[in-house]
């Protein structure tokens, strides 16, 4: 299977500052990431689909100008939460797809205060 | 819409005893059905894929059925341990995408030493 890496695994940040949370496959190259958000003791939530060398798709009622993505090389995809708030804290996971499977970073806590 | 279900929400069981876990989902045109596992504040482990055309999968004690047509799958436990403590997901890919995941909200177990 693949293997996935996040980074931090964990943050604690002020309202209002930026987060950058970096995803990589480490062992293979993934032309497409997946990011989701799981609030606490809810289920995971697609939030947008990062694809290598152009712009990520979000899902609906996702701000793209507050979550940017950027998947510049076939191994790292970024998520930055701009101008984070409290209600942004929540538990960031992303995957990538290899054959039918996916495969999930072991996830990164963000909790704003 | 897809909607996935999953009861129990939450399960507690002394060790030794074979537990089933469910899940239910709306609409039965899925490609596939994954069974995962979180562990607390840690990303997701795939334990099994169903495909569409397949009845069940097993992975040691583990043993997951499907019955598309009436929109239900069950992840069966064997001889559970301690170890099995985590909350158990199932997911099947989104209509438009086989890669795009609708989680179900997890059956949180306890296996009691």
């Amino acid at each position: 299977g693949a293997v996935v890496s996040q980074h931090p695994s964990w943050v604690i940040c002020k309202s209002g500052t930026s987060v950058k949370i970096e995803c990589r496959s480490l062992d293979f190259q993934a032309t497409t990431m997946f990011w989701y958000r799981q609030f606490p003791k809810q289920s995971l939530m697609l939030m947008a689909t990062s694809n290598e060398g152009s712009k990520a798709t979000y899902e609906q009622g996702v701000e793209k100008d507050k979550f940017l993505i950027n998947h510049a090389s076939l191994t790292l995809s970024t998520l930055t939460v701009t101008s984070a708030h409290p209600e942004d804290s929540s538990f960031y996971i992303c995957s990538v797809e290899l054959g039918e499977t996916q495969y999930f970073g072991p996830g990164t806590r963000l909790l704003v205060l | 819409k897809q909607e996935v279900t999953q009861i129990p929400a939450a399960l507690s069981v002394p060790e030794g005893e074979n537990l089933v876990l469910n899940c239910s989902f709306t609409d039965s045109a899925i490609y596939n059905l994954q069974w995962f596992r979180q562990d607390p504040g840690k990303g997701l482990t795939s334990l099994l894929l169903i495909q569409s055309s397949q009845r069940e999968q097993t992975s040691g004690r583990l043993n997951a059925s499907l019955d598309k047509s009436s929109g239900r799958s069950t992840l069966y436990i064997a001889a559970s341990q301690p170890g099995d403590s985590a909350t158990y997901l199932c997911a099947v890919p989104r209509g438009d995408s086989s890669y795009k995941l609708i989680f179900g909200s997890g059956t949180r177990l306890l296996v009691r030493p």
